[in-house]
Order: structure tokens, then C-alpha cells, then sequence
């Protein structure tokens, strides 16, 4: 079946704008975590949902940043009045409620000029 | 929270050779590892993982050790293949469903 998919695959906004970075788990997980990984590091957890709920967003790093997943399945990354920091390669994951494996999405490319 | 440590941070092995990275984790609660492969502008893809209640597991040429008394568990490859360069991040988490802790990611090159 189909993967875990990211639109768009990269986003070049100017500073101080407001992007939203999309993600479509797999059909029936009801996991979907959000991570951002920068140049030569690995990626660091943002935030998880178990249904339409957000278990854990304790690595938001401010308030800055937000996410949802209204319906339980499609989530949206919001990320307002962005600043050149935030640029990163931005990762969605899903697993299977109760399941350990994670599957990731080919990620967003965010650069902030 | 939760730290996990990789090493090396690059690897340079001929090919037909063995090559092993090693993580350490902090929390004595992880109780799962897996480990993702990273190619160049690729998403991670998962190899291999081992939960605490197993010591290694194998999987063709790739296996996986963990030692929970030390707090450390390790990737193996063998008979290394041109195709197995990437970069490769261990993992660790507390529970089903919960937040991956990743490490700083070990860069192998085989060179054939």
C-alpha cells in the first residue's frame, strides 16, 4: 500500500512569513508523530498524536509552532512568523496504534531566507 | 529525558567487510531500538529493531545486540556492500507509541 506522503517537498518563504507542512499517514495508523531533522543530525521528536489528540507536543520548541489533526488522519504542521532557525528538512511518521515500528514520509524541505 | 549517543560518527570499510556502529541510551525505561538507514535525500528507512526482552536478533546480514545492563546496543553488518553506504541513526523509546529519541547518525561508506 502507500506510504507515508508529505506535500510540498520543499517550501522557500522569507522570514517572518506563515507555512504549513502537510502529512498523510498510511491508511489506518492512528499514530502520526512530527520531527525536524537539520543538516547532518538526526531527527528530533516535535510533537505525536494518537487519534485526533496530541499525546505529547512537549518538543514544540515554541509557541510559534502548531499542529492538528482534526479527523484523525491527515495532520497539518503550522509554523507562523518564521525566522532563517527554522530551516530544516521537516518528517512525518506514522505506526499503527499500539505498535512500535515508525514509518516515515520523504519529509518537507523548509528554507527561510 | 532520554539521551542516546552514536559512534563513530563516519565509517570507511572495504567491501566483504564487517562494519559495527555502537549507541549508548540513558533511560533505563527504553525499551525499544530500532535502527534507520538514511540515504542521501531519502526518507529513514527502519532495518532492524530489538525490544528489552531479547538480546540479539538477525536479520540476513544485518543484526542487531543489546545489553540492558549497560545501557548499550549495537548494529552489525556483514559482508558489506556498496549499496549498504549510507547513513545509518540508532534509536530509542520508553513505550509502544511513543517519541523516538534518535542519535547523531554514523555515515558508512564502503568502497568497493
Amino acid at each position: 500500500g502507500a506510504g507515508v506522503s508529505q506535500t510540498p517537498s520543499n517550501k522557500v518563504t522569507e522570514k517572518g512569513k506563515y507555512v504549513e507542512l502537510r502529512c498523510d499517514p498510511i491508511s489506518g495508523h492512528t499514530a502520526l508523530y512530527w520531527y525536524r531533522q537539520s543538516l547532518g543530525q538526526g531527527p528530533e521528536f516535535l510533537i505525536y498524536f494518537q487519534g485526533t489528540g496530541a499525546a505529547d507536543d512537549s518538543g514544540l520548541p515554541n509557541d510559534r509552532f502548531f499542529a492538528v489533526r482534526p479527523e484523525g488522519s491527515v495532520s497539518t504542521l503550522k509554523i507562523q512568523r518564521t525566522e532563517r532557525g527554522d530551516s530544516a528538512m521537516y518528517l512525518c511518521a506514522s505506526s499503527f496504534g499500539g505498535r512500535d515500528e515508525q514509518f516515515f514520509g520523504p519529509g518537507t524541505r523548509l528554507t527561510v531566507l | 529525558g532520554e539521551n542516546v549517543e552514536q559512534h563513530p560518527s563516519t565509517l570507511s570499510v572495504q567491501e566483504g567487510d564487517s562494519a559495527v556502529i555502537k549507541c549508548t541510551y540513558s533511560d533505563s525505561a527504553s525499551n525499544y531500538f530500532p535502527w534507520y538507514k538514511q540515504e542521501l535525500g531519502k526518507r529513514p528507512q527502519l532495518i532492524i529493531d530489538i525490544r528489552s526482552n531479547v538480546g540479539e536478533k538477525k536479520d540476513q546480514r544485518i543484526a542487531v545486540t543489546l545489553n540492558k545492563t549497560a545501557k548499550h546496543f549495537s548494529l552489525h553488518i556483514t559482508e558489506t556492500q556498496p549499496e549498504d553506504s549510507a547513513v545509518y541513526f540508532c534509536a530509542a523509546s520508553t513505550s509502544s507509541g511513543s517519541r523516538l529519541t534518535f542519535g547523531e547518525g554514523t555515515q558508512l561508506t564502503v568502497n568497493p
